[in-house]
């Protein structure tokens, strides 16, 4: 059964100190994206790859923010220096631009910035 | 301008009735893809169905279907035979599709705020 995988599943931490998120997306899919949820904003659209090439990353805050796909298995999202107001649910989806419709979803990364 | 509006911030069903919630899209581009997403209090988000803009017929998968009214920029989801699993936070999304309709799964989709649903015995 071919999932997202994402890690941590639950990071606290304070703020300043940088946190990394990761993903590995499905086996074959050539599209990762990152969203963010907020109770205030809902979901949103960070960045995303196709073939490990970005994309788009206008959803970003680009002085603390940053996104890159060092290879075809793995996605990582960085933020330094965290804040607050970046706690949020954050999620990784794969997809596969050849014409098959769907975006999986990761189970998030639950993320709290004391 | 708001692409995907969802009014209805909550919605109470009883226990095998149908519920239908509400979806309405903005887009100018004649490819686009319609998406309702499941997400259960445990978090995850669940696909559900899936509408094209040139598909002939309303999309059905289970007791799921969505009522596709292009003309009316509308694509509401029909859940029949409600569930008390079916409680959950419901999201409508939209991806545009640009040149190509064969972009696929490879173009980023834009959300509603949600409906929640709760299914009452």
């Amino acid at each position: 059964d071919a999932r997202v995988t994402q890690t941590p599943r639950h990071k606290v931490t304070e703020m300043g100190q940088e946190v990394t998120m990761r993903c590995q997306p499905i086996l074959g899919h050539n599209t990762v994206f990152w969203y963010r949820q907020t109770m205030m904003q809902g979901l949103e659209l960070l960045a995303y790859f196709r073939n490990r090439a970005p994309l788009d990353d206008s959803g970003m805050p680009k002085d603390r923010f940053s996104a890159e796909m060092p290879d075809a298995t793995l996605a990582t999202l960085k933020i330094q220096p965290s804040e607050p107001r970046d706690s949020a649910v954050y999620f990784c989806a794969s997809g596969f631009s050849g014409g098959y419709n769907e975006q999986f979803f990761g189970p998030g990364t639950r993320l709290t910035v004391l | 301008a708001q692409k995907i509006t969802q009014t209805q911030p909550g919605m109470f069903v009883q226990e095998k009735e149908a519920v239908t919630l509400d979806c309405t899209y903005d887009t100018s581009d004649p490819s686009y893809g319609l998406f309702w997403y499941k997400q259960p209090s445990s978090g995850e988000m669940i696909f559900l169905i899936y509408q094209g803009s040139y598909d002939q017929q309303n999309a059905t998968e289970g007791r799921y279907s969505l009522n596709f009214q292009k003309a009316r920029k509308s694509a509401n989801l029909v859940i029949s035979a409600s569930q008390l699993g079916d409680s959950a936070m419901y999201f409508c999304a939209m991806r545009e599709g640009g040149r190509s309709i064969l972009t696929g799964g490879g173009n980023k989709l834009t959300f509603g705020t949600g409906t929640q649903l709760k299914v009452e015995l």
